[in-house]
């Protein structure tokens, strides 16, 4: 069964730097691209990215580059996400998906990032 | 890069037919055969609809339908259900592994 686990909550203060995460399983973790949504509170979705975990190659979407990093650690079937210097513009739920083609197939459950002094 | 476009809202009565539109222009919707529809309860992780225009995954109704013309792609849900009430969100490719999103329709069931 294909599954994408998301990393847990997080409340920051602004300026602080976080990474999360999302671990695959259930699939050959190497063969697909993952990307990272945005939702911010009420908002709809946003597409931050994607990186192909065999060789890391990764492509931002037009508001996020230079604001994000995008990785992944193809040895433990994890991709990251992560800010040095948090917003509180930053607070929203992120979601990490497997892309098929030019669709993502499978979500994991979001991790919702909160920012605030 | 805009997003692509969809309505706010729609609504309709169980049992009624009702389409979402979606519309890009040449270099997204109108140039690849690569529209995907997802629904997002509250609080949930959106779900994969419709995929390379009209393809539906496995366990998807065919309740739910895509297609697309031109510049515009539409997913139909047919007998509207109580269930059906969420937000829906196209998303095309737009080349060079870039992804254009929609802005998200309000589904109310009646």
């Amino acid at each position: 069964e294909v599954q994408l686990v998301q990393s847990g909550a997080e409340v920051k203060k602004p300026g602080e730097s976080l990474k999360i995460s999302c671990k695959g399983s259930g699939y050959s973790f190497t063969s697909y691209w993952i990307g990272w949504v945005r939702q911010m509170p009420g908002k709809g979705l946003e597409w931050m990215g994607i990186i192909y975990p065999d060789d890391s190659d990764t492509k931002y979407g037009p508001s996020f580059q230079g604001q994000v990093t995008i990785s992944a650690d193809k040895s433990i079937t994890t991709a990251y996400l992560q800010w040095s210097s948090l917003k509180a513009s930053d607070t929203a739920m992120y979601y990490c998906a497997r892309k098929l083609d030019h669709h993502f197939d499978y979500w994991g459950q979001g991790t919702l990032v909160t920012v605030s002094s | 890069q805009s997003a692509l476009t969809q309505p706010p809202s729609a609504s309709g009565s169980p049992g009624q037919s009702l389409t979402i539109s979606c519309t890009g222009a040449s270099s997204d919707v109108g140039g690849y055969n690569y529209v995907s529809w997802y629904q997002q309860h509250p609080d949930k992780a959106p779900k994969l609809l419709i995929y390379a225009v009209s393809k539906r995954p496995s366990g998807v109704p065919d309740r739910f339908s895509g297609s697309k013309s031109g510049n515009t792609a539409s997913l139909t849900v047919s007998g509207l259900q109580a269930e059906d009430e969420a937000d829906y969100y196209c998303i095309s490719y737009a080349g060079r592994n870039n992804l254009r999103f929609g802005g998200g329709t309000k589904l109310t069931v009646l």
